[in-house]
């Protein structure tokens, strides 16, 4: 079961850059990690998902390195609406054990 | 189809009463999934269906707690004599079970569970 670890929080300001790393260094083989956006009294959303190297869409970047035990996601000029929990998630798709999403880390956006 | 729905988004109910909660997942989604999370912490997984099969059950799901779906479609999610501890936001989501995005799970807006 790989589990992950996050930065409790952080913080930064309107325009900057965000990267967010979470550790897994028992990851799997066969296991892909995936990223969550929680904002309060909502249910989380999707964000992101990778195997290795980098993934991007419109909204993130996914940077995998190549003994993948760790991955950082890399939000491009943030905003305020920004401010939310954001969760690591690491699994193969086939089970339980990438439905474990730990306590994430709360990024809070600055003016 | 306009996503995860569930009902009823808030419940009230005294200790001891049983509660039941509904999911209505993506309809193409045969993978449905229901977490419970408490002020301060991520959602802790409960359990899983693929199709109308409960394929997981978390540690967390005691004998008062109960799932079903189905024909594979909705699901229902019941507490039995509910205690203080229960209260909670219920979320449930689902997805896809194979293809690249299996990985991609939707989320209800949740139900939010205060025992009394």
């Amino acid at each position: 079961l790989a589990k992950t670890t996050q930065p409790i929080s952080m913080d930064s300001y309107e325009g900057q850059e965000v990267n967010i790393t979470c550790s897994h260094n028992n990851i799997a083989t066969n296991d892909y990690i995936t990223w969550y956006q929680q904002f309060p009294s909502q249910g989380p959303r999707f964000i992101i998902q990778g195997y290795k190297t980098k993934v991007t869409n419109e909204v993130a970047s996914l940077f995998i390195p190549a003994d993948r035990k760790s991955s950082t996601l890399s939000l491009p000029r943030v905003s305020l609406s920004d401010t939310a929990v954001y969760y690591c998630l690491v699994g193969d798709g086939g089970g339980a054990d990438g439905l474990t999403f730990g306590k994430g880390t709360h990024l809070i956006i600055q003016p | 189809d306009t996503g995860v729905s569930q009902d009823p988004r808030h419940k009230i109910t005294k200790r001891g009463q049983n509660v039941t909660f509904r999911c209505d997942p993506i309809s193409e989604h045969n993978r449905l999934y229901w977490y419970r999370q408490t002020l301060g912490q991520g959602p802790e997984f409960l359990t899983y269906f693929q199709n109308e099969a409960q394929l997981e059950k978390s540690r967390l799901l005691s004998d008062r707690f109960s799932a079903e779906r189905p024909k594979g479609s909705f699901s229902t999610l019941e507490i039995q004599r509910t205690e203080q501890g229960d209260s909670a936001m219920y979320l449930c989501a689902s997805s896809r079970d194979r293809g690249p995005d299996r990985y991609e799970q939707y989320f209800g807006p949740g139900t939010r569970l205060t025992v009394t």
